[in-house]
């Protein structure tokens, strides 16, 4: 069945140390992205692409890194410049923004 | 002003009523439109998509008004199972989609 993959679901980082989420999509979609969601928040966009070996800033690009060598892998670093880490992280994927996108379940992340 | 803005609730209905929400959006160049359930502690998923004729699916029934930028989706004979967190959800601009804060709804037995 294709789907999309987060790993790992929960994650335990201390503070100062860097840290790598994946994503991985098996449905072929050209378009990938990352969002944070903070207790009783909406989703905040991070970083987003639309094509291999390109992305682009989203809201809050700001302690992350991502990169796109591949159509179906988009993973994103958390940067020990990134003030306050600790959030439920989404990456979700598109063919096509106008047919919405699907998510991967998320990754916890907290800092210790 | 929020490009997408929801009532963030909390609604609390009891099980078999109809509710109804509301979005606004700012943008009025906005293409396509949507309603996520996302469930506690877990990935937002895919409700409905929302067109400008309205569309019904199920229980579920989404409208589009372009003029007034709204959007509103209802719940009819609504079940426990529908207890969860409502995003309105906005393309904008064809590159990546904007959500709202969510409206959480509890049905009550």
């Amino acid at each position: 069945d294709g789907g999309i993959t987060q790993s790992p679901k929960y994650l335990f980082r201390k503070e100062g140390q860097n840290v790598t989420l994946s994503c991985e999509q098996n449905l072929n979609h050209d378009a990938m992205y990352w969002y944070r969601q903070d207790p009783g928040q909406g989703l905040r966009l991070i970083y987003y692409s639309q094509i291999v070996n390109d992305f682009q800033k989203g809201d809050i690009a700001e302690g992350y890194s991502v990169s796109r060598e591949k159509k179906e892998s988009f993973p994103l670093t958390v940067t020990s410049a990134q003030k306050n880490p600790t959030a439920f992280y989404l990456c979700a994927s598109s063919p096509d923004p106008d047919r919405g996108y699907t998510f991967g379940s998320g990754t916890r992340l907290t800092v210790v | 002003r929020k490009e997408v803005e929801q009532d963030p609730g909390p609604f609390n209905v009891p099980e078999g009523a109809t509710v109804a929400f509301n979005c606004t959006y700012s943008n009025s160049a906005s293409q396509s439109f949507f309603w996520y359930r996302q469930d506690c502690r877990k990935e937002p998923k895919l409700l409905m998509s929302v067109y400008s004729s309205g569309n019904e699916d199920g229980r579920f029934t989404a409208q589009l008004n372009r003029a007034s930028q709204y959007i509103s989706l209802l719940i009819r004979d609504s079940k426990l199972s529908d207890s969860a967190t409502y995003l309105c959800v906005v393309n904008v601009l064809n590159e990546k989609l904007t959500f709202g804060t969510g409206t959480r709804l509890t049905i009550i037995p």
